[in-house]
């Protein structure tokens, strides 16, 4: 059964104060690695998705990382802005390709 | 820039009615799918569908779920007979293929679930 378990679950930053979120997975063969913003009372908001160790891929502050085993995402520099519930997320081979989530990590930046 | 829309936003019923929830995928996707997440719950899966029939479906599919492509716009999901544990929010997502960014995964915003 395909696993992916986040942390911390909540994360509280100074403005500017960068930091790396992670996402552990199992999964029997991994097609891609999906990265979402998810704000209270909305839809998941597609952020990267990461196909291979090694690949690495960024978006003004975010980038995110994957290894055969995790995936990061760094923060750098962040404003309240980004403030926001990060949801990572595993697409197995051999399936419809639908999503397994984790539970998200809860960031909270302050100016 | 083309998004997944849902409606209503927000649903009330009383425990043992039907409810249709309905989503409008973005244009020239192929493949759909819902998902649920129960307050402070992950996101999780319940039916994927391509090509005008179910391709996967979790355990959380039962018989009271159903969903359909009543035209070539519209994907809907109907739960025959609510009760009060499918309180929840309810995701429509799609992608348009299987290669290159194609295989994105879209959500729309989301349809809130009250069963009283």
């Amino acid at each position: 059964e395909d696993q992916v378990t986040q942390s911390p679950e909540a994360l509280r930053l100074q403005e500017g104060e960068s930091s790396s979120l992670n996402c552990s997975y199992t999964v029997s063969g991994l097609r891609g690695l999906f990265w979402y913003r998810q704000d209270p009372g909305k839809g998941p908001e597609f952020l990267f998705t990461l196909y291979s160790a090694g690949e690495e891929k960024e978006k003004e502050r975010l980038k995110a990382t994957l290894t055969k085993k995790e995936s990061f995402l760094h923060i750098t520099a962040p404003k309240p802005e980004d403030s926001a519930t990060y949801l990572c997320a595993v697409q197995a081979s051999g399936s419809a390709r639908q999503l397994t989530f984790g539970s998200g990590t809860q960031l909270t930046v302050l100016p | 820039e083309p998004e997944v829309t849902q409606t209503p936003s927000h649903q009330v019923t009383q425990m043992g009615q039907e409810v249709i929830l309905r989503c409008v995928p973005i244009s020239n996707h192929l493949y759909f799918y819902w998902y649920r997440q129960i307050l402070g719950q992950k996101v999780e899966f319940l039916v994927s569908f391509y090509n005008n029939e179910i391709s996967e479906k979790s355990e959380i599919f039962d018989d009271q779920f159903s969903v359909e492509r009543p035209d070539g716009s519209n994907f809907t999901l109907k739960i025959r007979s609510t009760k009060l544990e499918d309180s929840a929010m309810y995701f429509c997502a799609s992608r348009g293929g299987t290669s290159g960014t194609t295989r994105w995964q879209f959500f729309g915003p989301g349809t809130r679930l009250t069963v009283l």
